[in-house]
């Protein structure tokens, strides 16, 4: 799992609640990532880091912000739910050449979080 | 029309045939290709990656890649039932770092 965590790993929210979401890596790698999957469309990305304080917006980031104060930690919120965003949501790190597990740059992803919008 | 093409399946393969995936692609800056695989209700894992034109063989799993075509596909030999999954299509777009995923073709081998 390339020492990616997720949490929580399933949550059942109400809309209109805001959520976080967080994925913590142990490995210090600078680029982290949030998608989304969701049946007929695959994972879409959502957010990805670059650093700290470093972000930019993928193709489904409206809705969604992000923020990373540390190297470690990405966090995803959902400032206001809506029954649109229940989905599942996967962190994924890119390991630098040398250090990746199959020795090949690129993304691994966290166990995922389910989350469901009533 | 999708960034990444792949048929949804399912394919269905019996055990020890050789199962064969496809993937289309549309941003010809892509230098980098990679196959995930999915089981359900799990994340997505890495199994191969290729980089130049013709075939890449690691173990039963065969990538070949025609950039000229912008198709790449996956071969899986000796099928087994626990290569029933879904496999993800993921070129990297051309300015590096960020994937593009497939919606994935399902995969089920029958004993």
């Amino acid at each position: 799992d390339a020492g990616i965590t997720q949490s929580p790993r399933h949550k059942v929210t109400e809309t209109g609640t805001p959520v976080t979401l967080r994925c913590h890596q142990t490995e210090n790698h600078r680029y982290m990532y949030w998608y989304r999957q969701d049946p007929g469309h695959g994972l879409r990305l959502i957010h990805y880091s670059y650093g700290v304080k470093d972000t930019d917006k993928g193709e489904v980031s409206d809705g969604y912000s992000v923020s990373r104060s540390k190297t470690e930690d990405f966090l995803l919120t959902l400032e206001s739910a809506t029954s649109s965003q229940t989905s599942v949501y996967f962190c994924a790190i890119e390991a630098d050449q040398g250090v990746a597990p199959l020795g090949t740059d690129t993304q691994y992803f966290g166990p995922g979080t389910r989350l469901t919008v009533l | 029309q999708k960034e990444v093409e792949q048929n949804s399946g399912p394919l269905s393969v019996p055990e020890g045939a050789i199962a064969s995936l496809n993937c289309t692609y549309s941003d010809r800056g892509s230098q980098s290709f990679f196959w995930y695989r999915q089981y359900s209700g799990k994340s997505p894992e890495l199994i191969m990656s290729i980089y130049s034109n013709g075939d890449k063989e690691d173990g039963r799993f065969t990538a070949q890649l025609n950039k000229a075509s912008q198709y790449v596909s996956l071969l899986i030999r000796d099928s087994q039932p626990s290569d029933s999954a879904t496999y993800l299509c993921a070129p990297e777009g051309a300015a590096g770092n960020k994937l593009t995923f497939g919606g994935g073709t399902r995969v089920l081998v029958k004993p």
